[in-house]
């Protein structure tokens, strides 16, 4: 079964610092990968997605992760961190890439407290 | 542009009340909808996903039903509600295919008491 792994289920930073938030996923084919965002009583918003080809991906506010089939992985990192990024950051893989099978599975989710 | 609407936002409701959440998604059509369910300490898990008028599949056996009477229009219903179904619920489309990346709703606030 696929299964998506966040290590770390608080980090806290100070502002302006680097970030890195891990996720490694389980899963037997090319996999789809993304990460959300949820703060305090919203929903999840999309910061960046991998289908296919260039391995490092870009997204918004500043997020940018990287694939690696070698380790599994598909870590979120950002240069400095902004007050306003403390949230919840959630990793997840698509179950099935096409059909109408098409289903998130997520990580149990990283909280995210930035320090001024 | 698309976007996908949940209401209420906030609901309280007593142990053996109904349930009605609505989900409407705009600016697509025949979209592929799901029901999310966050609850404290686990995570984000998929309660019903369709992929078309009166198709729901059900992930996960509760006290929960889905459906799908129009083709941008997601229910979740209850006749009886536990306290057990307290939670976060997210409603959640893509575009049928190809259509790769799923989008959220604001959710809705469910406690029951």
């Amino acid at each position: 079964a696929q299964s998506v792994t966040q290590p770390d289920i608080h980090i806290t930073v100070s502002e302006g610092a680097s970030l890195e938030l891990r996720c490694n996923y389980s899963y037997g084919a090319t996999p789809y990968l993304f990460w959300y965002v949820q703060s305090p009583g919203q929903g999840l918003q999309l910061l960046l997605k991998y289908f296919s080809g260039d391995t490092l991906v870009q997204g918004i506010k500043g997020f940018e992760a990287e694939f690696k089939r070698s380790q599994s992985s598909f870590n979120l990192r950002k240069p400095s961190v902004h007050w306003s990024d403390a949230a919840e950051y959630f990793c997840a893989v698509v179950r099935n890439s096409g059909g109408s099978n098409y289903k998130l599975t997520f990580g149990k989710g990283t909280l995210l407290t930035v320090n001024p | 542009s698309q976007t996908i609407h949940q209401w209420p936002a906030t609901l309280v409701q007593p142990v053996g009340s109904p349930l009605s959440l609505e989900c409407t998604v705009e600016g697509t059509s025949n979209p592929n909808l799901y029901w999310y369910r966050q609850a404290a300490g686990r995570g984000l898990q998929l309660l019903f996903y369709s992929v078309g008028i009166g198709q729901i599949s059900s992930e996960v056996p509760q006290n929960l039903s889905a459906s799908r009477p129009q083709d941008r229009q997601f229910i979740l219903s209850s006749k009886k509600l536990l306290l057990s179904d307290s939670g976060f619920y997210l409603c959640a489309w893509r575009r049928g295919s190809p259509g790769n990346t799923i989008y959220f709703g604001e959710g809705s606030w469910l406690t029951v008491v």
